[in-house]
Protein backbone atom coordinates (compact mmCIF):
# COMPACT_ATOMS: atom_id res chain seq x y z
CA UNK A 1 0.00 0.00 0.00
CA UNK A 2 1.38 3.13 -1.23
CA UNK A 3 1.74 5.86 1.54
CA UNK A 4 3.57 9.30 2.55
CA UNK A 5 3.70 10.02 6.42
CA UNK A 6 4.69 13.40 6.79
CA UNK A 7 6.26 14.26 10.68
CA UNK A 8 8.36 16.81 12.66
CA UNK A 9 5.40 19.69 12.33
CA UNK A 10 4.30 21.31 15.58
CA UNK A 11 4.06 24.66 17.64
CA UNK A 12 7.02 27.21 16.87
CA UNK A 13 7.94 30.72 17.31
CA UNK A 14 8.66 33.25 14.45
CA UNK A 15 12.03 33.62 13.80
CA UNK A 16 12.60 29.86 14.55
CA UNK A 17 13.65 26.67 12.24
CA UNK A 18 11.66 23.39 11.33
CA UNK A 19 12.34 20.47 9.42
CA UNK A 20 9.64 18.38 8.31
CA UNK A 21 10.04 14.74 7.16
CA UNK A 22 8.22 12.76 5.06
CA UNK A 23 8.83 9.03 5.13
CA UNK A 24 7.16 7.03 1.95
CA UNK A 25 6.70 3.24 2.10
CA UNK A 26 5.02 1.00 -1.11
CA UNK A 27 6.77 2.49 -3.70
CA UNK A 28 10.69 3.40 -4.48
CA UNK A 29 10.47 7.37 -3.65
CA UNK A 30 13.81 7.15 -6.27
CA UNK A 31 11.45 6.97 -9.08
CA UNK A 32 9.31 10.24 -8.86
CA UNK A 33 9.63 14.04 -8.48
CA UNK A 34 8.18 14.92 -5.15
CA UNK A 35 6.26 18.37 -4.17
CA UNK A 36 5.90 20.36 -0.82
CA UNK A 37 2.68 22.04 -0.72
CA UNK A 38 1.30 23.99 2.24
CA UNK A 39 -2.23 24.64 3.03
CA UNK A 40 -2.93 27.46 5.71
CA UNK A 41 -6.53 27.43 7.83
CA UNK A 42 -9.03 27.90 5.44
CA UNK A 43 -7.07 28.66 2.00
CA UNK A 44 -6.48 27.14 -1.01
CA UNK A 45 -2.84 24.57 -1.55
CA UNK A 46 0.13 26.77 -1.81
CA UNK A 47 2.63 24.85 -4.06
CA UNK A 48 6.38 25.39 -2.14
CA UNK A 49 9.14 22.86 -3.64
CA UNK A 50 9.83 20.36 -5.61
CA UNK A 51 13.02 18.02 -5.72
CA UNK A 52 13.27 15.43 -8.94
CA UNK A 53 14.00 11.56 -8.63
CA UNK A 54 18.04 12.49 -7.56
CA UNK A 55 17.81 15.66 -5.71
CA UNK A 56 20.25 17.43 -8.51
CA UNK A 57 17.21 19.51 -9.48
CA UNK A 58 15.02 21.32 -6.70
CA UNK A 59 12.69 24.86 -7.19
CA UNK A 60 11.40 27.07 -5.06
CA UNK A 61 8.14 28.63 -4.77
CA UNK A 62 9.46 32.44 -5.43
CA UNK A 63 6.92 33.53 -2.11
CA UNK A 64 9.49 31.15 0.13
CA UNK A 65 12.75 31.27 -2.19
CA UNK A 66 15.50 31.46 0.84
CA UNK A 67 13.78 30.45 4.05
CA UNK A 68 13.02 27.02 2.83
CA UNK A 69 15.11 23.74 1.66
CA UNK A 70 14.24 20.53 0.43
CA UNK A 71 16.13 17.50 0.13
CA UNK A 72 15.54 13.95 -0.03
CA UNK A 73 17.67 10.41 1.17
CA UNK A 74 16.29 7.81 -1.17
CA UNK A 75 18.10 4.96 0.42
CA UNK A 76 15.61 5.89 3.88
CA UNK A 77 12.68 6.72 1.34
CA UNK A 78 12.38 9.73 2.97
CA UNK A 79 12.23 13.75 1.80
CA UNK A 80 12.85 16.68 4.01
CA UNK A 81 11.89 20.24 4.09
CA UNK A 82 13.48 23.07 6.06
CA UNK A 83 11.96 26.01 7.00
CA UNK A 84 14.02 29.03 8.32
CA UNK A 85 12.75 32.41 9.61
CA UNK A 86 9.75 30.89 10.11
CA UNK A 87 7.03 33.85 10.00
CA UNK A 88 2.92 33.25 11.22
CA UNK A 89 1.70 33.18 7.04
CA UNK A 90 3.73 29.94 6.83
CA UNK A 91 1.38 28.35 9.46
CA UNK A 92 -0.44 25.20 7.45
CA UNK A 93 -0.64 21.60 6.71
CA UNK A 94 1.99 20.84 5.30
CA UNK A 95 2.09 17.73 2.61
CA UNK A 96 4.20 16.25 0.49
CA UNK A 97 2.99 15.13 -2.76
CA UNK A 98 3.97 12.12 -5.16
CA UNK A 99 4.03 13.86 -8.57
CA UNK A 100 1.52 16.24 -9.57
CA UNK A 101 0.48 14.42 -12.91
CA UNK A 102 -0.39 11.08 -13.31
CA UNK A 103 1.42 9.29 -10.50
CA UNK A 104 -0.05 11.76 -7.75
CA UNK A 105 -0.63 10.67 -4.34
CA UNK A 106 -0.97 12.67 -1.42
CA UNK A 107 0.38 12.13 2.01
CA UNK A 108 -1.14 12.68 5.34
CA UNK A 109 0.05 16.33 5.82
CA UNK A 110 1.69 17.77 9.06
CA UNK A 111 0.43 20.49 10.71
CA UNK A 112 3.38 23.53 11.80
CA UNK A 113 2.03 26.21 13.33
CA UNK A 114 4.18 29.42 14.22
CA UNK A 115 2.78 31.39 16.88
CA UNK A 116 4.40 32.72 19.99
CA UNK B 1 4.73 33.91 -8.87
CA UNK B 2 0.57 34.94 -8.79
CA UNK B 3 -1.79 32.11 -8.45
CA UNK B 4 -4.41 31.21 -11.42
CA UNK B 5 -7.21 33.19 -11.22
CA UNK B 6 -10.66 30.76 -10.52
CA UNK B 7 -14.13 32.00 -9.98
CA UNK B 8 -15.16 31.92 -6.58
CA UNK B 9 -18.28 29.74 -6.63
CA UNK B 10 -20.66 28.19 -9.26
CA UNK B 11 -23.50 26.79 -8.65
CA UNK B 12 -26.25 24.66 -10.56
CA UNK B 13 -28.49 21.81 -9.43
CA UNK B 14 -27.90 18.41 -9.49
CA UNK B 15 -28.37 16.69 -13.06
CA UNK B 16 -26.85 19.86 -14.62
CA UNK B 17 -23.01 20.99 -15.90
CA UNK B 18 -21.02 23.12 -14.87
CA UNK B 19 -17.40 24.77 -16.22
CA UNK B 20 -14.69 26.13 -13.93
CA UNK B 21 -12.40 28.32 -15.60
CA UNK B 22 -8.74 28.83 -14.40
CA UNK B 23 -6.60 31.79 -16.10
CA UNK B 24 -3.12 31.77 -16.09
CA UNK B 25 -0.60 33.50 -18.33
CA UNK B 26 1.73 32.60 -21.26
CA UNK B 27 4.49 31.52 -19.07
CA UNK B 28 2.65 28.81 -17.56
CA UNK B 29 -1.18 27.90 -18.92
CA UNK B 30 -0.42 29.26 -22.40
CA UNK B 31 3.31 27.32 -22.51
CA UNK B 32 3.03 23.90 -21.42
CA UNK B 33 0.41 20.89 -21.02
CA UNK B 34 0.60 20.61 -17.53
CA UNK B 35 -2.68 21.50 -16.00
CA UNK B 36 -3.96 19.65 -13.40
CA UNK B 37 -7.35 19.50 -11.46
CA UNK B 38 -7.92 18.79 -8.34
CA UNK B 39 -10.82 18.07 -5.80
CA UNK B 40 -11.37 18.71 -2.75
CA UNK B 41 -13.76 17.73 -0.03
CA UNK B 42 -13.92 19.49 3.77
CA UNK B 43 -11.13 18.13 5.82
CA UNK B 44 -9.78 15.81 3.10
CA UNK B 45 -6.47 15.63 1.37
CA UNK B 46 -7.04 17.09 -2.61
CA UNK B 47 -7.74 14.50 -4.98
CA UNK B 48 -6.10 14.50 -8.54
CA UNK B 49 -8.88 14.80 -11.19
CA UNK B 50 -7.70 15.49 -14.34
CA UNK B 51 -3.35 16.01 -15.34
CA UNK B 52 -2.14 16.93 -18.86
CA UNK B 53 -5.11 18.89 -19.14
CA UNK B 54 -7.28 16.48 -20.51
CA UNK B 55 -6.46 12.92 -19.17
CA UNK B 56 -8.41 11.20 -16.29
CA UNK B 57 -6.48 8.96 -14.06
CA UNK B 58 -8.08 5.38 -13.89
CA UNK B 59 -11.01 5.46 -11.45
CA UNK B 60 -12.33 9.21 -12.25
CA UNK B 61 -15.54 9.65 -13.63
CA UNK B 62 -15.95 10.53 -16.93
CA UNK B 63 -18.13 13.57 -16.00
CA UNK B 64 -14.82 15.18 -15.28
CA UNK B 65 -13.59 16.34 -18.93
CA UNK B 66 -10.96 19.04 -19.35
CA UNK B 67 -9.70 21.88 -22.04
CA UNK B 68 -7.54 24.28 -22.51
CA UNK B 69 -7.48 27.53 -24.88
CA UNK B 70 -4.75 29.89 -24.70
CA UNK B 71 -3.94 31.21 -21.38
CA UNK B 72 -7.20 29.48 -19.94
CA UNK B 73 -7.75 25.89 -18.84
CA UNK B 74 -11.19 24.81 -18.28
CA UNK B 75 -13.11 22.08 -15.78
CA UNK B 76 -16.02 20.65 -16.67
CA UNK B 77 -18.07 18.66 -14.78
CA UNK B 78 -21.68 17.03 -16.16
CA UNK B 79 -24.57 15.46 -14.54
CA UNK B 80 -23.83 16.82 -11.23
CA UNK B 81 -24.12 14.77 -8.46
CA UNK B 82 -24.42 16.25 -4.40
CA UNK B 83 -21.19 14.06 -4.23
CA UNK B 84 -19.65 16.60 -6.47
CA UNK B 85 -19.84 19.79 -4.24
CA UNK B 86 -16.55 20.62 -2.97
CA UNK B 87 -13.88 22.89 -3.32
CA UNK B 88 -12.24 21.97 -7.01
CA UNK B 89 -8.30 23.86 -7.66
CA UNK B 90 -6.47 24.04 -10.67
CA UNK B 91 -2.53 23.71 -11.04
CA UNK B 92 -0.24 24.28 -13.77
CA UNK B 93 3.56 24.12 -14.49
CA UNK B 94 5.12 27.55 -14.99
CA UNK B 95 8.34 28.65 -17.11
CA UNK B 96 9.75 29.12 -14.16
CA UNK B 97 10.52 25.41 -13.67
CA UNK B 98 7.54 26.00 -10.66
CA UNK B 99 4.08 25.36 -10.36
CA UNK B 100 1.28 27.15 -9.36
CA UNK B 101 -2.18 26.44 -8.17
CA UNK B 102 -5.49 28.29 -8.47
CA UNK B 103 -7.56 30.37 -6.03
CA UNK B 104 -10.19 27.70 -6.03
CA UNK B 105 -13.87 27.27 -6.86
CA UNK B 106 -16.25 26.61 -4.21
CA UNK B 107 -19.03 24.48 -6.85
CA UNK B 108 -22.54 24.19 -4.80
CA UNK B 109 -24.87 21.49 -5.68
CA UNK B 110 -28.52 23.24 -5.13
Amino acid sequence: EVQLMASGGGLVQPGGSLTVSCAASGFSLSSYWMHWVRQAPGKGPEWVSRINQDGSMINYAESVKGRLTTSRDNAKNTVFLQINSLRADDTGVYYCVRDLREFNYWGQGTLVTVSS
Amino acid sequence: QSALTQPASVSASPGQSITISCTGTSSDIGAYKYVSWFQQHPGKDPKLLIFDVNIRPSGISDRFSGSKSGNTASLTITGLLADDEADYYCNAFTSSFTHVFGTGTKVTVL
